[in-house]
Formats: structure tokens, sequence, C-alpha cells
């Protein structure tokens, strides 16, 4: 079974700034990777997807991720971050055939105006 | 187009007694999901149905947990008798198809305390 390991649970930060998140999985076979944000008093939703090609994608609202694969790594990256990036942020993984999500434990991110 | 909706949308019980969630995916998702989202951890699948058949509930606790989807649109999921680790975010989600590359689309969640 897959599992995802996201670290530095609570990141505070100003606006402005570079965010970067963290996400690693473990599994041995080819995958499809996914980050779901959470904003207050919102549900889940999907702020970008990976399947194959280009291991650069790009999201929603100025986030990006890059997927490599020798470190089974999926970070997700915003250059500048606004105080409406504030949200919670979830690497979810599956693996090609099996939609069954696994996800991480969540990154709470808060940005200072 | 509407999401996902579910109701209620926060439940306060004693342990022992029961409970029951609904779930409404959007129109013409076949696949659905129920998610379990403990206090600082990220979503786990419990149940996923293909219309109205179960395609995965390995992780469901069975002796007290029971889910189902009989005319393959709206579901239903129990708890009986609820413990005090049920305590979380029960989370709905729908997708058109199981294929795995298939975006996920999540409800607002029912928000269960077990007291």
């Amino acid at each position: 079974a897959q599992s995802v390991s996201q670290h530095n649970h609570h990141v505070i930060l100003s606006e402005a700034a570079s965010l970067e998140l963290g996400c690693n999985y473990s599994y041995g076979g080819t995958v499809n990777l996914f980050w779901y944000v959470q904003y207050p008093g919102q549900h889940l939703q999907l702020l970008l997807k990976y399947f194959s090609g280009d291991p650069l994608v790009k999201g929603i609202k100025g986030f990006e991720a890059e997927f490599i694969k020798s470190k089974f790594s999926f970070n997700l990256r915003k250059p500048s971050v606004q105080w409406s990036d504030t949200a919670e942020y979830f690497c979810a993984v599956n693996a090609k055939g099996n939609n069954r999500l696994a996800f991480g434990k969540g990154n709470q991110v808060v940005v200072i105006p | 187009e509407a999401g996902v909706a579910q109701s209620p949308r926060y439940k306060i019980i004693e342990k022992r007694q029961s409970v029951a969630f609904w779930c409404n995916p959007i129109s013409g998702h076949a696949t659905l999901y129920w998610y379990q989202q403990i206090l600082g951890q990220g979503p786990k699948l419990l149940i996923q149905f293909q219309n109205n058949g179960v395609v995965d509930d390995s992780q469901l606790p069975k002796d007290r947990f029971s889910a189902e989807r009989l005319k393959g649109v709206d579901s239903t999921l129990k708890i009986q008798p609820a413990k005090l680790e049920d305590s979380a975010v029960y989370l709905c989600a729908s997708s058109l198809s199981p294929d795995s590359q298939e975006t996920q689309y999540f409800g607002p969640g029912t928000r269960l305390l077990v007291l």
C-alpha cells in the first residue's frame, strides 16, 4: 500500500514570501500524484495533479509542483504567496489502475498580511 | 454545477449510540467514496462504490460501520454503536468514473463528536 509523508505540519510566512511544501511517497510502481487544498470553511478541492509527461505541473492560483521520480517526491511551490493562500494543503497518491487515494497528514499554512 | 452535498454538517452523540450520514454526489458521477478524517490526519478511505456496488471496503470497520448506495445515487454511512475514537470528519466524494486519474470531488463533510 502507498504511504505519503508531509513534513513541517505548520508553516507561517509573510505575504510575498515563497512557499515550498514537501511530499514524499512510498510505492514502487507507477503512481498518480495530487495536491488538494482546503481553505478555511470550505471543502477539499484539487489544486493540481500529475499523471505523466512533463514533471513540472502547473495548477490553479499560481501553484506548481515538480515530480522527481528518483526521490519519490512531488513538492508544491508558489513563488509569492498571498493572504488568501492560508489553507491546509494535502498531498495524495494512488497507483495506476487503483483509484484508492492515500493522503498525507497535511500542511497548515498561514500567510500573514 | 452543484457539488457534493452532505448532511448533517455536525453531529454530537454519546458513545454506544448510533448515527447516520447522508451524501448526494455530483449528478452523473458513478463512483462514490466515504473517507474518515481524524483531527491532524489526512482523509482515509473507508469505502468506495461503483454505481450501487461496493468496490473497496477493506478499510471499513465492518463490526460497527455500514454503508449503502441502493439506487446508485445517494449514499448513507452508519455507525452502530459509536466509540469515542470515531470522532472525526466524515467526507463524501464522487468522481465520474473509477479511473485512477479521475478527479475526486469532495463534499463539506460531517463533523462527528462522540462523548
